[in-house]
């Protein structure tokens, strides 16, 4: 089955801890992203990458950190210093940075206490 | 200005009638269009692209662009009450080349 595979589902932690969101895809995608959506609102570019060992920060980096050593692996690590964490985590690839048909893989709902 | 702006809803329509949602945006030069659809509690899934001025057909969906005035549109026809989700437009932003979500629009296909 091919796709885009997050984990956990669910994550709790508690303030001032730093957790890493798991993104996997084995659709041969060059381009992946990451995203953040919170209650009510539209989704929010956290990184991207384009290609192996190379990412550019989205709109709004601050207080994650990525990571892109494989093709079908890109980490996310939420950081202590993010000030409002809790959220829903999206990843998304496309064939490549100049396709943008995004696909989603199924999230990972972060609460931070 | 938002750079995608779309109602919020909820949008309540009747099963078996013609739901329309639209959408529009700030980038004059945009060129590529997407609807995603996105159940409560899940990821987005793509159910449209359109990048071309007028109507594009997929069974029960029609996605409408006009850059004219900078509008694109999502028609459901023989609403279901699966069709019940936030619906959420995408737009390439052409001079940036990066792609914008709307907030969405909420549907509530009622029986």
């Amino acid at each position: 089955d091919g796709g885009i595979t997050q984990s956990p589902k669910y994550l709790f932690r508690k303030e001032g801890q730093n957790v890493t969101l798991s993104c996997e895809q084995n659709l041969n995608h060059d381009a992946m992203y990451w995203y953040r959506q919170d209650p009510g609102q539209g989704l929010r570019l956290i990184y991207y990458s384009q290609i192996v060992n190379d990412f550019q920060k989205g709109d709004i980096a601050e207080g994650y950190s990525v990571s892109r050593e494989k093709k079908e692996s890109f980490p996310l690590t939420v950081t202590s210093a993010q000030k409002n964490p809790t959220a829903f985590y999206l990843c998304a690839s496309s064939i490549s940075a100049h396709s943008y048909e995004q696909y989603f893989g199924p999230g990972t709902r972060l609460t931070v206490t | 200005q938002k750079e995608v702006e779309q109602n919020s809803g909820p949008l309540s329509v009747p099963e078996g009638a013609i739901a329309s949602l639209n959408c529009t945006y700030s980038d004059r030069v945009s060129q590529s269009f997407f609807w995603y659809r996105q159940y409560s509690g899940k990821s987005p899934e793509l159910i449209m692209s359109i990048y071309s001025n007028g109507d594009k057909e997929d069974g029960r969906f029609t996605a409408q662009l006009n850059k004219a005035s900078q509008y694109v549109s999502l028609l459901i026809r023989d609403s279901q009450p699966s069709d019940s989700a936030t619906y959420l437009c995408a737009v390439i932003m052409g001079s940036a080349s990066k792609i914008i979500f709307g907030s969405g629009t909420r549907l509530s296909i009622r029986p």
